[in-house]
């Protein structure tokens, strides 16, 4: 069965530094999306992306994120200067409709 | 605003006790309604999408229904490996983001 992966599954990194998650979405879909989970609290969705480009993003999702979709076949998330509070659990999903498939996570961890 | 509330946070039952957990919703316009299941330190695992009232699904021990206000997760004689978080999330309007709940704390003791 067709599954998102996701790498690294685990990123230890220092404030201030950049960090780079990186997905592959299920082969046939066209949506894409990244969200987040603080610890303890709910899934917060970051950005949906579609046809090479961002079509909705959250407040969360600022200047220090980006995306992109470098191949075929996968999309990463980069955080240019990671902060204390970006440390969460990042999942990214993707659909070719309502449904949307997640993958297993990167637990990013900011020193 | 959507808003995605679920109930109870943490519901421990014994093998076999059937019960049901609840997620109310506010959105304007409902596309979709979804359950996942999340284990601990995992990401949310899809079950059910249900799209309009009346709608039921089903899946081994588990059911999901909505109104126009509400949906359950009717889980029947549940077994010690359905403990986990199940997540209830919505889609409404044009928009593609999921609005998620807080979860239910599923433990199913032997």
């Amino acid at each position: 069965e067709p599954e998102v992966t996701q790498t690294p599954s685990h990123q230890v990194t220092q404030m201030g530094q950049e960090v780079i998650l990186r997905c592959v979405p299920i082969s046939n879909h066209l949506y894409f999306y990244w969200y987040r989970q603080i610890l303890g609290q709910k899934v917060e969705f970051l950005v949906s992306f579609y046809n090479n480009e961002i079509s909705e993003k959250s407040e969360i999702f600022d200047d220090q994120f980006s995306v992109e979709r470098p191949d075929g076949s996968n999309f990463t998330l980069k955080i240019r200067s990671t902060k204390l509070e970006d440390s969460a659990m990042y999942f990214c999903a993707s659909s070719d409709s309502e449904t949307q498939y997640f993958g297993p996570g990167t637990r990013l961890l900011v020193l | 605003e959507d808003q995605v509330t679920q109930s109870p946070e943490a519901l421990r039952l014994q093998e076999g006790e059937s019960s049901s957990l609840n997620c109310s919703y506010t959105v304007s316009g409902l596309r979709g309604l979804f359950w996942y299941r999340q284990d601990p330190g995992k990401g949310p695992e899809f079950l059910f999408t249900l799209y309009s009232a009346g709608e039921e699904k089903e899946k081994e021990r588990l059911k999901a229904t909505l109104t126009k206000k509400e949906s359950f997760l009717h889980i029947t004689a549940p077994k010690p490996e359905d403990s986990a978080t199940y997540l209830c999330a919505v889609l409404s309007g044009s928009a593609r983001q999921l609005t998620f709940g807080s979860g239910t704390q599923l433990t199913v003791l032997p």
